[in-house]
């Protein structure tokens, strides 16, 4: 099974600042990577799917970009409400969809 | 708009079974493949397993293959993840997720969880 990782674990930052978060996938995974948000108690919301289109709704300081094994998603200017933690998925077929481990984001 | 609620959850002794059921409503059910997922205490997201909008396909982690069980009834827009010798890591809230179809390659809607609980 493709294996997925993600850096850093956890970041902190300030308000305004651009955060960037990488997913690396074992074996190329073309454009089959999502980026989903968590808040602590609730489920994932989809922000980014296929590396870099934007679900509808999400705010467009998210973004995402990449394809093949590396992938990288950004936050171009940290908001409060970003806190949270964000994983990385791969999509493509076959199944497993895996997860990435996530990476925690807080406020410095 | 989109509803996705699971249930079924509780406390069970190692061993034992459940069967998590998740309820859809806002869109038609027999159109989406969907899938479970589940999420232990402090720790990330696991994907389990999913199921075509036919039921005719499924494919599962191989974590829980041969121990649990995925399956639908469209006419009930309704979901299961039938749940068998269950241990003390299985212990998760327990997500069913709909798969956005071909427009959207991902889990784009996720349902509140059902909390599963391994002790004896």
């Amino acid at each position: 099974d493709i294996q997925m990782t993600q850096s850093p674990s956890s970041l902190s930052a300030s308000v305004g600042d651009r955060v960037t978060i990488t997913c690396q996938a074992s074996q190329d995974i073309s454009k089959y990577l999502n980026w989903y948000q968590q808040k602590p108690g609730k489920a994932p919301k989809l922000l980014i799917y296929d590396a870099s289109n934007l679900e509808t709704g999400v705010p467009s300081r998210f973004s995402g970009s990449g394809s093949g094994t590396h992938f990288t998603f950004t936050i171009s200017s940290l908001q409060p409400e970003d806190i949270g933690t964000y994983y990385c998925q791969k999509y493509d077929n076959p199944p497993p969809f895996t997860f990435g481990p996530g990476t925690k984001v807080d406020i410095k | 708009q989109v509803q996705l609620v699971e249930s079924g959850g509780g406390l069970v002794k190692p061993g034992g079974s459940l069967r998590l059921s998740c309820s859809a409503s806002g869109f038609t059910f027999s159109d989406y493949y969907m899938s479970w997922i589940r999420q232990a205490p402090g720790k990330g997201l696991e994907w389990l397993s999913y199921i075509s909008d036919s039921g005719n396909t499924v494919y599962y982690a191989d974590s829980v293959k041969g121990r649990f069980t995925i399956s639908r009834d469209n006419a009930k827009n309704s979901l299961y993840l039938l749940v068998n010798s269950l241990r003390a890591e299985d212990t998760a809230v327990y997500y069913c997720a709909r798969d956005g179809g071909i427009e959207v390659a991902a889990n784009d809607f996720w349902g509140q969880g059902t909390l599963v609980t391994v002790s004896s």
